[in-house]
This record gives C-alpha cells, sequence and structure tokens, in this order.
C-alpha cells in the first residue's frame, strides 16, 4: 500500500497569513502517462470532503486561487496564499496511481486564530 | 450538475449486514468515465476508501474490507450499492458515495473523486 504522510497534523492560521500542508507518499505518484496521480481534499466541518487540487497543482472548479498545489515524485504541498475564515477544515492529500486501496493521507486540521 | 444522495439504515446490529444506496441525479452510472466509490470515515477520524465499481460491473475493493464487502450497480435505477457483511463497532461510521474519473480504455489509473454525497451515518449496535 502506498502511504500518506502529512504534516503538521494541525495548523492555527492569522486571518491573512499564509498556510502550508505537507504531503509525503511512500512511493513515486507519477504514471508512465505523464501525470501525477495526487489529490487534495477539504473537508469543511459537517460536511463531505471536497476536491481542491488535482493531478498536483490544477484546482478544481470554483477553487479559488489563493489555493494552489506543488510538488513532484513523493513531496506535495498545499498553500493557501491568504487564509480566510472558509478556509478551516481538515485537509486531505489521496494517492489513486496504485490501488488497491486508494489512500488518504492522515489529515491536517487548520483552524483560524 | 451530479448530484449523489446515500440511503438506508441508520442502525445495524452487530453481525449483521450493512447496506447502503448511492442514488446519482443530473448523470448517469452507464457513462464510461467514471467510477462510483464508496468512502467512510469514523468518528473523529480520516477518510477510508472501501471500493468501487465501473459501469460495466468491474470492482475495486480495498483488501482490509475486501472479504467482506459487495459494491454492485443497478443502472436502470441510476444507483450503486453497498453491502457490507459481518458488521462490529469498527464498522461505525459515516459513509460517504463519491464520482471518480476514470477512462479504463486509456490504460491509466482512476483519477480523483470529484462529487461526493453528502453522506450517512452508520451505527453499529444492537
Amino acid at each position: 500500500d502506498i502511504v500518506m504522510t502529512q504534516t503538521p497534523l494541525s495548523l492555527s492560521v492569522t486571518p491573512g497569513q499564509p498556510a502550508s500542508i505537507s504531503c509525503k507518499s511512500s512511493q513515486s505518484l507519477l504514471h508512465s502517462d505523464g501525470k501525477t496521480y495526487l489529490y487534495w481534499y477539504l473537508q469543511k466541518p459537517g460536511q463531505s470532503p471536497q476536491l481542491l487540487i488535482y493531478e498536483v497543482s490544477n484546482r478544481f472548479s470554483g477553487v479559488p486561487d489563493r489555493f494552489s498545489g506543488s510538488g513532484s515524485g513523493t513531496d506535495f504541498t498545499l498553500k493557501i496564499s491568504r487564509v480566510e475564515a472558509e478556509d478551516v477544515g481538515v485537509y486531505y492529500c489521496m494517492q489513486s496511481i496504485q490501488l488497491p486501496p486508494l489512500t488518504f493521507g492522515g489529515g491536517t486540521k487548520v483552524e483560524i486564530k | 450538475q451530479v448530484q449523489l444522495q446515500e440511503s438506508g439504515p441508520g442502525l445495524v446490529k452487530p453481525s449483521e449486514t450493512l447496506s447502503l444506496t448511492c442514488t446519482v441525479s443530473g448523470g448517469s452510472v452507464s457513462s464510461g468515465s467514471y467510477y462510483w466509490s464508496w468512502i467512510r470515515q469514523p468518528p473523529g477520524k480520516g477518510l477510508e476508501w472501501i471500493g468501487y465499481i465501473y459501469y460495466s460491473g468491474s470492482t475495486n475493493y480495498n483488501p482490509s474490507l475486501k472479504s467482506r464487502v459487495t459494491i454492485s450497480v443497478d443502472t436502470s435505477k441510476n444507483q450503486f450499492s453497498l453491502k457490507l457483511s459481518s458488521v462490529t463497532a469498527a464498522d461505525t461510521a459515516v459513509y460517504y458515495c463519491a464520482r471518480g474519473h476514470y477512462d479504463i480504455l486509456t490504460g491509466s489509473p482512476p483519477g480523483g473523486m470529484d462529487v461526493w454525497g453528502q453522506g450517512t451515518t452508520v451505527t453499529v449496535s444492537s
């Protein structure tokens, strides 16, 4: 199984300040088709997860441009350029290059100071 | 736009079978561009992928649950379903259905899940 490790476990951020979450995979997520199968989700309190970023760095429809994804191989980062109150929740990374099983990171909880 | 809605009993007795259905609206489970997945989240914990089904009926299950899981699709009702047998308290969770992108003809891996249901809470208790 590919293990997805997220850091930090939690983050307390002042509104307007940046935030960064790391995700490391136990194997490369780069496929021979040239795509990297790494995704980022946000689960807001009491809601289902919502897709933020697909294939490392592509923002999903409707996702604000303050969210950006980067990385390659086994190391990935989600950045929020200026955190807003609506960004609170738990962020998960996920891989789908090798399954079963499809695996998620343990999650990073973001809260507002 | 596509919407997914989970339904099923909220309480299941230990050793019995958990059965949930996901109804798809605004789209078709028969589309060859997607897979249809189940994911669960125990109280206060992270996300666990259970498995998925492709419109053709081909499935892929989490090995940790494979012996107890069956996912099926009913194209006439535009639904797909989850059955989890021999449940215990450890199966208590919010269960989500979701749609993911998958073009099986390309040979590429399935993509991420872009549409999720609101989730349904299932408690295993006598």
